[in-house]
């Protein structure tokens, strides 16, 4: 079946650690996005990629980093630098923009900073 | 800037009441609009969209309407079940760039026998 995984789905780390969440597509999409939901809010976009070899820092960028090496793949990591990280992640994918634009989610990964 | 101003929830429902929830945004040019659905403990699912003015998303039942005269999108369903219990989330596409996309705060929904 084509569509998006994350893993894991709940992921553990202590402070001072630097993670890193996947996120693997088999939709054939150009574009991915990497989001950040906090209880009561929305989301918020850290990071998308239209294209492979290329991103763009999104609106909450600061301590997180991102690379697209592959189309299928686009990994995120949290490193020491990110305040508060302890969050619900939530990545995207989306075909090239003017053909449609729905994005597609995949299921998250809750990371818990101890 | 863009942005979505979704009513606060939660929004608590006797099984087949009607539901209604309010969706206003700001934004220049001519954005797309979307619903998406968040079940308890997983990722977002698109569930309508709408990507001009007048037009209406449909799908299961729900339906939203493309008000640019007012920036509105509200969500409406006419009986709702309890299965529908989930966070809802009003969403924007900014017009012209790379699929952003710009989310409310979401309403929770809860729907009782």
């Amino acid at each position: 079946d084509g569509g998006i995984t994350q893993s894991p789905k709940y992921l553990f780390r202590k402070e001072g650690q630097n993670v890193t969440l996947s996120c693997e597509q088999n939709l054939n999409h150009d574009a991915m996005y990497w989001y950040r939901q906090d209880p009561g809010q929305g989301l918020r976009l850290i990071y998308y990629s239209q294209i492979v070899n290329d991103f763009q820092k999104g609106d909450i960028a600061e301590g997180y980093s991102v690379s697209r090496e592959k189309k299928e793949s686009f990994p995120l990591t949290v490193t020491s630098a990110q305040k508060n990280p302890t969050a619900f992640y939530l990545c995207a994918s989306s075909p090239r923009e003017g053909l449609t634009d729905t994005q597609y989610f995949g299921p998250g990964t809750r990371l818990t900073v101890l | 800037g863009n942005s979505v101003t979704q009513m606060e929830g939660p929004v608590t429902l006797s099984e087949e009441a009607f539901l209604t929830i309010n969706c206003t945004y700001t934004a220049t040019g001519y954005p797309s609009l979307f619903w998406y659905v968040q079940y308890p403990g997983e990722g977002l699912q698109l569930l309508l969209k709408a990507t001009k003015a007048d037009d209406k998303g449909s799908n299961k039942g729900f339906e939203a309407t493309y008000r640019k005269e007012t920036t509105s999108f509200h969500l409406e369903k006419g009986s709702v079940q309890v299965s529908d219990s989930a966070v809802y989330f009003c969403a924007l596409r900014h017009s012209g760039t790379a699929s952003k996309l710009t989310f409310g705060t979401g309403t929770r929904l809860q729907v009782t026998l």
